[in-house]
């Protein structure tokens, strides 16, 4: 069983659909994290959860809404979405924030995510 | 303003060569610096991490980094490429109050038979 897991693997939207994208970790971790890679653009941090309390959100558009149940548990819901949100989307988790003990993100293998 | 650049969109070389791949950083602290790789079809993978003492870095897979103050550059290297290495390479820095990793734009490494 891999260390952070995502589901769907892939995913295809219209703009009106209502959709939700998975992260399970099972390390442990009290930090999960929605980054967003698309083509030709740096890694976007989307959002952090720490302790399961949203400690940034990095202007991302309200189309995009998390959730984090629990510190092993977040899910990125759609909703209404338009084509240039079609990109990659990736979660992390880490056992406390970047520079910290370990300084260590794990990366599940993505969701890719196309909206027609 | 980014915080990490990396200037070299794609980089080929053969099996067997030495490789480097450059990666500067604007930050007025010593920031906590990475490098990440990500094969295809994966997600990104740590290599090695700098956050303070000797600035030569070992990771795993035979990577090694370097990191200069006075260049504000932090590149990473390997003596002799293999096949298996060819992936998309990310330089990432730990910046600000918010401890926020911000990722380089990455390099693409084509290793030729």
């Amino acid at each position: 069983e891999t260390g952070v897991t995502q589901t769907p693997r892939h995913l295809v939207m219209g703009m009106t659909n209502k959709k939700s994208l998975k992260c399970e970790q099972h390390l442990g971790h009290n930090a999960m994290y929605w980054y967003k890679q698309s083509a030709k653009k740096p890694l976007e941090l989307m959002f952090v959860y720490s302790l399961e309390e949203r400690v940034e959100n990095n202007s991302v558009p309200s189309r995009f809404s998390p959730e984090c149940p629990n510190s092993s548990h977040l899910f990125l819901h759609l909703h209404t979405l338009q084509p240039e949100d079609s990109a990659l989307y990736l979660c992390a988790s880490s056992q406390g924030r970047p520079g910290g003990n370990t300084g260590e993100l794990f990366f599940g293998e993505g969701s890719r995510l196309t909206v027609l | 303003a980014q915080s990490v650049t990396q200037p070299d969109i794609h980089i080929t070389v053969s099996e067997g060569a030495s490789l480097e791949l450059r990666c500067n950083y604007s930050y007025g602290a010593t920031p906590y610096l990475f490098w990440y790789v990500q094969s295809p079809g994966q997600g990104l993978q740590l290599l090695l991490k700098y956050f303070s003492g000797d600035t030569l870095v070992q990771g795993i897979k035979g990577f090694e980094a370097e990191f200069k103050r006075s260049q504000s550059s932090f590149n990473l290297r390997k003596p002799s490429v293999h096949w298996s290495d060819a992936a998309e390479y990310f330089c990432a820095v730990v910046r600000g109050s918010a401890r926020q990793l911000t990722f380089g734009s990455g390099t693409q490494l084509t290793v030729l038979p």
